[in-house]
């Protein structure tokens, strides 16, 4: 089946615009995960989506970063005025809910840079 | 405050040896997950083993097993009979009751020929 997919996957923007970056997670996973991964090091938790539980925003560094989902589909992470500092890979991951700790599934990411 | 650790930033091996990654954490949780993933220069992040902490045996997964010892908080990947396509960034990580993943810092591994 289709995996976690996420677009644009390459995303050039001049610092202080808006960028939108979408996740489609894996049909049927009620957990959805983004996370920023800057150049040469590991994962950042960034927000944390299962069902419809308040979202976990506890790893938003600031006020700039918000993110949506539509029911147990589509999200969306928005960096408003983007920084330099921004620019990063920005990783989205869907997991089923069975009970446990459920493999986390990632997409191939969006690139981002901010100029 | 939980914290996981790799501190082989970077590893050189020898095609169809064995590899082995190190990876320590830190918790006073009695409950947790460990994953093991990996990274080629694509950027897709691969899943590739799980450990739960209460798993008497450790976790295997064809030419992938996990050496896992609780009492030292260690979860080491190992990688049996390594091949090209093995060169990669591996990451281990870590999740707790509230489902977030923390992640080491990764090891870059080199499979030469």
């Amino acid at each position: 089946g289709a995996g976690v997919s996420q677009s644009p996957s390459n995303k050039v923007t001049e610092k202080g615009k808006d960028v939108e970056l979408r996740c489609d997670p894996i049909s049927g996973h009620t957990a959805l995960y983004w996370y920023r991964q800057r150049l040469g090091q590991g994962l950042e938790f960034l927000i944390y989506f299962q069902g419809n539980s308040a979202p976990d925003k506890s790893g938003l560094p600031s006020d700039r970063f918000s993110a949506e989902r539509t029911g147990e589909s589509v999200s969306t992470l928005t960096i408003q005025r983007t920084q330099q500092e921004d620019s990063a890979v920005y990783l989205c991951a869907s997991s089923s809910e069975a009970g446990g700790w459920d493999t986390q599934y990632f997409g191939p990411g969006t690139r981002l840079t901010v100029l | 405050a939980q914290k996981i650790t790799q501190t082989q930033p970077g590893m050189f091996v020898q095609e169809k040896e064995a590899v082995t990654l190190d990876c320590t954490y830190d918790t006073s949780d009695p409950s947790y997950g460990l994953f093991w993933y990996k990274q080629p220069s694509s950027g897709e992040m691969i899943f590739l083993i799980y450990q739960g902490s209460y798993d008497q045996q450790n976790a295997t997964e064809g030419r992938y097993s996990l050496n896992f010892q609780k009492a030292r908080k260690s979860a080491n990947l190992v990688i049996s009979a390594s091949q090209l396509g093995d060169s990669a960034m591996y990451f281990c990580a870590i999740v707790f009751g509230n489902e977030k993943l923390t992640f080491g810092t990764g090891t870059r591994l080199t499979i030469i020929p």
